[in-house]
């Protein structure tokens, strides 16, 4: 069974700097989807950015990229120029690249990222 | 478009009590997703419907939890009798069902606001 940690259970930065959330996990697969996913107050789960396993080239959306070690089974995200509104729950998520049978989201423990002013 | 849609908001109860979730996921998603989420926990997955069938329950606790998908649309969640650790946010997802064997971007899971429920 695949399995998702993170272990930085709050963090916080000051506006306008820069914020990496760590994630490891564990899997015996050589093909799936990583994910991060911010959850506000309202609790709407909210995809932030996406990586391909079989893709070498980490993935970017904005201010907001990942360092995917493969090898190593870390996924971080990075947040650059901090905004107010980036305070939220992250999630680190995990899912399978096939299609068959249960096609779940395996999450993390998440970590609460407060933005100071 | 409309995402998905979920009823009531929160919800308070007695232990013992029963309790019933509504999901109405996007127009045209095959599969669908319930995850329960403990406080200061990530969602964990209960059940998962494509169309009207079940993939995986093998997390649901079935002497007190159901679910149904009739007609391949809407979804309800219940729980009878509900115990104080069933306290936690119930969120439904969906997503399309792209026939393909790989999972693509197009099988994306949107998320609903979620349900919050107490109980005492």
């Amino acid at each position: 069974a695949q399995t998702v940690t993170q272990s930085q259970p709050e963090m916080s930065v000051q506006e306008a700097e820069t914020v990496t959330l760590s994630c490891t996990y564990d899997t015996s697969e050589s093909d799936y989807y990583l994910f991060w996913y911010k959850q506000p107050p309202s609790r709407q789960m909210i995809l932030v950015i996406r990586q391909e396993a079989y893709k070498q080239q980490n993935a970017t959306e904005n201010r907001f990229s990942v360092n995917f070690q493969k090898a190593a089974k870390s996924f971080s995200l990075k947040i650059s120029d901090s905004q107010l509104g980036d305070a939220a729950m992250y999630f680190c998520a995990y899912r399978s690249a096939w299609n068959q049978g249960a096609q779940k989201l395996v999450f993390g423990q998440g970590t609460r990222l407060t933005i100071n002013p | 478009e409309a995402g998905v849609a979920q009823s009531p908001r929160y919800k308070i109860i007695e232990k013992r009590q029963s309790v019933a979730f509504w999901c109405n996921p996007i127009s045209g998603h095959a599969t669908l997703y319930w995850y329960q989420q403990i406080l200061g926990q990530g969602p964990k997955l209960l059940i998962q419907f494509q169309n009207n069938g079940v993939v995986d329950d093998s997390q649901l606790p079935k002497d007190r939890f159901s679910a149904e998908r009739l007609k391949g649309v809407d979804s309800t969640l219940k729980i009878q009798p509900a115990k104080l650790e069933d306290s936690a946010v119930y969120l439904c997802a969906s997503s399309l069902e792209s026939g393909l064997a790989r999972v693509t971007v197009h099988n994306e899971q949107f998320f609903g606001p979620g349900t919050r429920l107490t109980v005492l």
